[in-house]
């Protein structure tokens, strides 16, 4: 079984620069999630979606960070426009229906440099 | 908001040695559970915690799940080099309709063959 896929891997933008990440859940899963990991720090959750509706957005910078989730399998996040602090690396997860006992699966991220 | 405090930061291990990390919160979860990530991958889950009190073993590794539901310590026993990575505890929080990840801010775990 195929595990979470991300692109880009990796990067480097300048600040007020706009950046895309893409990321295609495990098949048949509903749930998806996008993390932030600040270097030293553990993931934040920022968005989730359960199938192409948002379950918890509250910790979203809603001012420059959007998601969507348009057809419920892969999702877009975009961060416009950039600040220094958006420094990190972006997790993608999903899981199969997104209940409290449900393993989330962890994408290899996207490390972003924001210069 | 809410914090996990997790102890140690890092650690610098010899090859054959037992390791010992835990984890604690001002609030009570229901859930605790524990990730290693390594260089340039995402967490994976090593072992899930559901009831206080709980011991669980998976392999070398063992997680407790503390009676209070504030604590959970993780031991790996006789380590060897692919242990290297940073472990992490995370909690679910049951906020609304689904839960979500809360998670510590990771120990650092170095092995020296």
């Amino acid at each position: 079984e195929a595990g979470v896929a991300q692109s880009p891997r990796y990067k480097i933008i300048e600040k007020r620069q706009s950046v895309a990440f893409w990321c295609n859940p495990i098949s048949g899963h509903a749930t998806l999630y996008w993390y932030q990991q600040i270097l030293g720090q553990g993931p934040k959750l920022l968005i989730q979606f359960q199938n192409n509706g948002v379950v918890d957005d509250s910790q979203l910078p809603k001012d420059r960070f959007s998601a969507e989730r348009l057809k419920g399998v892969d999702s877009t996040l975009k961060i416009q426009p950039a600040k220094l602090e958006d420094s990190a690396v972006y997790l993608c997860a999903s899981s199969k229906r997104g209940m409290g006992l449900d393993e989330q699966y962890f994408g290899p991220g996207t490390r972003l440099t924001v210069t | 908001g809410q914090q996990l405090n997790q102890s140690p930061q890092s650690m610098f291990i010899q090859e054959g040695e037992d390791v010992s990390m835990n984890c604690t919160s001002s609030s009570i979860f229901n859930t605790w559970l524990w990730y290693k990530q390594e260089p340039g991958e995402g967490p994976v889950l090593l072992i899930a915690l559901y009831k206080a009190g709980e011991l669980t073993s998976n392999g070398r590794l063992t997680a407790q799940f503390g009676i209070t539901r504030k604590d959970s310590f993780l031991n790996i026993s006789a380590s060897i080099p692919s242990d290297v990575g940073i472990y992490f505890c995370a909690v679910m929080n049951y906020g609304g309709s689904q839960g979500n990840l809360i998670f510590g801010k990771g120990t650092k775990l170095s092995v020296k063959p």
